[in-house]
């Protein structure tokens, strides 16, 4: 078993949507949660960073983890076609040097 | 902004070259690390270094080498390439361990492609 499973999609909406990412953990020692954006061609960058349970805000992004449920979400509001990228989650624990990241589901915005 | 910079966006090699990555950041992190990224796999960690000289091995080692001389730079080596090491590489650095703030942050990467 994986220790990040993130569904890779590919995942179709029209502008305007609400879209969900979402991915399932396994290993409860992870504490810190990411997402990254990734163009077509180009290198993840980060989109949001998240410490423990709860939800953060940024704008049209909210990431959401439930450490209960090892479930970490990311919602995106009025999404528009530059939103179009693959979006990765990843994660890790307090100690130790590496990061666990998901494939990543791959995102079209339809105009 | 933290800049991680790759030596190529794009390189063509033959089989049996011997190939050199080369990743560069600017904002003194302990941490750097190379992935191969390929369709379905998703990232890979092929090795990493948590300071200079010191470099531990991820899940995929085999066929690669790494140097790290410098702090701010680290190196892939792909000592003799084959067509199976076609990929996207990409590398990463973050501030280290025991930090609450450490992320990592990615180079634009580079396509190789062995032909």
């Amino acid at each position: 078993q994986k220790e990040v499973e993130q569904d890779p999609g590919p995942l179709s909406v029209p502008e305007g949507a609400i879209v969900s990412l979402n991915c399932t953990y396994s290993n409860s020692a992870f504490q810190y949660f990411m997402w990254y954006r990734q163009y077509s061609r180009k290198g993840p960058e980060l989109l949001m960073y998240t410490y423990s349970s709860g939800n953060k805000e940024d704008g049209r992004f909210t990431a959401q983890v439930d450490k209960s449920s090892k479930y970490i979400s990311l919602f995106i509001r009025d999404s528009q076609p530059s939103d179009s990228a693959t979006y990765l989650c990843a994660m890790r624990a307090n100690t130790g040097n590496q990061f666990y990241f998901g494939t990543g589901t791959s995102l079209t915005v339809i105009p | 902004d933290v800049k991680v910079t790759q030596s190529s966006r794009y390189l063509v090699k033959r089989t049996g070259e011997k190939v050199f990555l080369e990743c560069v950041q600017d904002m003194d992190h302990e941490n750097m690390f190379w992935y191969r990224q390929d369709p379905g796999l998703g990232l890979r960690l092929i090795y990493f270094s948590y300071d200079v000289k010191m470099k531990e091995k991820g899940d995929i080692p085999e066929g690669y080498s790494v140097s790290r001389e410098k702090k701010e730079r680290f190196s892939l080596i792909l000592e003799s390439a084959s067509t199976n090491q076609t990929s996207m590489y990409l590398c990463a650095s973050s501030l280290g361990a025991g930090t609450s703030e450490d992320t990592q942050y990615f180079g634009p990467g580079t396509r190789l492609t062995v032909l």
